[in-house]
């Protein structure tokens, strides 16, 4: 069966280290990924997009790669600040019509100062 | 400012007394969806709706109902709710195409005793 799997345990870092994120999935060919941001009580917050045929994309300080023969994305955050603590959510689309994309269950990230 | 809105943001209530959770968006997006958001599973598809009067299952549809009369509305019904159903529910709305990203409200949690 189809499967994403995103680290289910809290990330701690530091402030000013990079943090990563892993997205695995299984038993998919995404067209594209997506990744979101959630805070406590807040819904999801769209912040990459990534297509099957790139293999990085960049904002600001965040970094997403997609390595379709591993099925795997990786999601960075460098020079890390508290305000960076969240909850991130990867999301794949199903390849089929309409709205189908289906999400990760997310990986908790606490920002030290 | 664009947004999607949700009513209510917290809502109890009993087993079997129909609900109704309301959901607008101001972004003209023809797409719209609902989620529910439980620990450990994630955020999973309940209905999605394409276009006015165009809706379809999700992953989880069973005991929910929605409709899509204007393009702007998309209510969530539950006609008699159970205790499984108490959750975290996200309404979404994203423009029509593939890789449009969602834009989520912020949240109604149900609780049903």
């Amino acid at each position: 069966s189809q499967k994403i799997e995103q680290n289910s345990e809290a990330l701690n870092i530091q402030e000013g280290k990079t943090a990563t994120l892993t997205c695995n999935y299984t038993n998919y060919s995404p067209a594209y990924l997506q990744w979101y941001r959630q805070d406590p009580g807040r819904g999801p917050v769209f912040l990459l997009l990534i297509r099957e045929n790139e293999k990085e994309k960049r904002k600001e300080r965040l970094k997403v790669t997609f390595d379709t023969t591993l099925k795997q994305s990786l999601f960075h955050i460098t020079a890390s600040q508290p305000a960076d603590s969240a909850t991130y959510l990867c999301a794949l689309d199903k390849g089929a019509a309409g709205n189908k994309l289906t999400f990760g269950g997310g990986t908790r990230v606490l920002v030290k100062p | 400012e664009a947004q999607v809105t949700q009513n209510p943001r917290y809502l109890i209530t009993v087993t079997g007394k129909k609900l109704t959770v309301t959901c607008s968006q101001n972004m003209n997006h023809e797409y719209m969806s609902w989620y529910r958001q439980d620990p450990g599973l994630g955020l999973r598809q309940i209905y999605y709706s394409m276009n006015v009067e165009v809706t379809d299952k999700g992953d989880v549809p069973e005991g929910y109902k929605v409709s899509r009369k204007e393009k702007r509305n998309f209510p969530l019904i539950l006609e008699s709710p159970s205790p499984n159903q108490t959750s975290l529910y996200f309404c979404a709305s994203n423009r029509q195409g593939p890789n449009s990203p969602l834009h989520f409200g912020n949240g109604t949690r149900l609780t049903v005793t």
